[in-house]
């Protein structure tokens, strides 16, 4: 079945240190990729999102492109902040399928 | 619009006890989702509704029932509330499927004792 393999963390950086998180999946189909972030204390906020080959997701210095060839769907960002410290969710979605798969999430604490 | 809102916030069991909780959005989504989430183990899916009236297990059912109650409510329910069921419980809901995002509630953190 579909599924999501991330890094493990935690992952420990310094204030405008290079960010990348790796995400790849396995799927039958053709599914849309998503990243979630998910602060203290919070439930999980869509960050970005891609839904074909190719595509690069962005929001807040955040990307990820959509590898089809590589099954990746990594996340970047060039200079991390102390706020974008909390927990990152990459999943996916088939069309024909009403349910998400997520994977178990990668921790990262961005120090001053 | 208050989006996806989930009572109570936290709540605290004594082993056998029985709640339910309450999950509501306002987006006229057709879709809604119970999940757990615990340490390392990312999110599992327990239940679902596609539309309402329809409602399907998920990755972890057992011990758990839910409620399509209408459009707007999808209230998961713990008969016999085990310490194994100690866990942060997300709702979400979703427009539709596949390219469509999940939007989630701020989850009910619930320990049994």
């Amino acid at each position: 079945g579909d599924s999501v393999t991330q890094m493990e963390g935690p992952v420990t950086l310094s204030e405008e240190a290079f960010l990348t998180i790796n995400c790849t999946y396995t799927a039958t189909g053709y599914p849309s990729l998503f990243w979630y972030v998910q602060y203290p204390g919070e439930g999980l906020q869509l960050l970005l999102k891609a839904t074909k080959a190719d595509d690069k997701g962005s929001n807040k210095g955040f990307e990820a492109t959509y590898r089809k060839e590589t099954t990746s769907f990594h996340l970047e960002k060039g200079s991390v902040q102390v706020s974008d410290s909390a927990v990152y969710f990459c999943a996916l979605s088939e069309a024909a399928n009403n349910d998400m798969r997520f994977g178990a999430g990668t921790r990262l604490t961005v120090k001053p | 619009n208050a989006g996806v809102t989930q009572t109570p916030k936290f709540q605290v069991l004594k082993t056998g006890q029985s709640m339910t909780l309450q999950c509501a959005q306002d987006m006229n989504h057709n879709s809604m989702y119970w999940y757990r989430q615990d340490p390392g183990m990312g999110l599992r899916l327990i239940y679902y509704s596609a539309s309402e009236g329809t409602t399907d297990k998920g990755e972890v059912p057992n011990g758990y029932n839910v409620s399509r109650l209408n459009k707007r409510e999808f209230s998961l329910r713990l008969e016999s509330a085990a310490p194994s069921q100690t866990s942060v419980y997300f709702c979400a809901s979703r427009r539709g499927q596949g390219a469509n995002e999940q939007f989630f509630g701020p989850g009910t953190r619930l320990t049994v004792l």
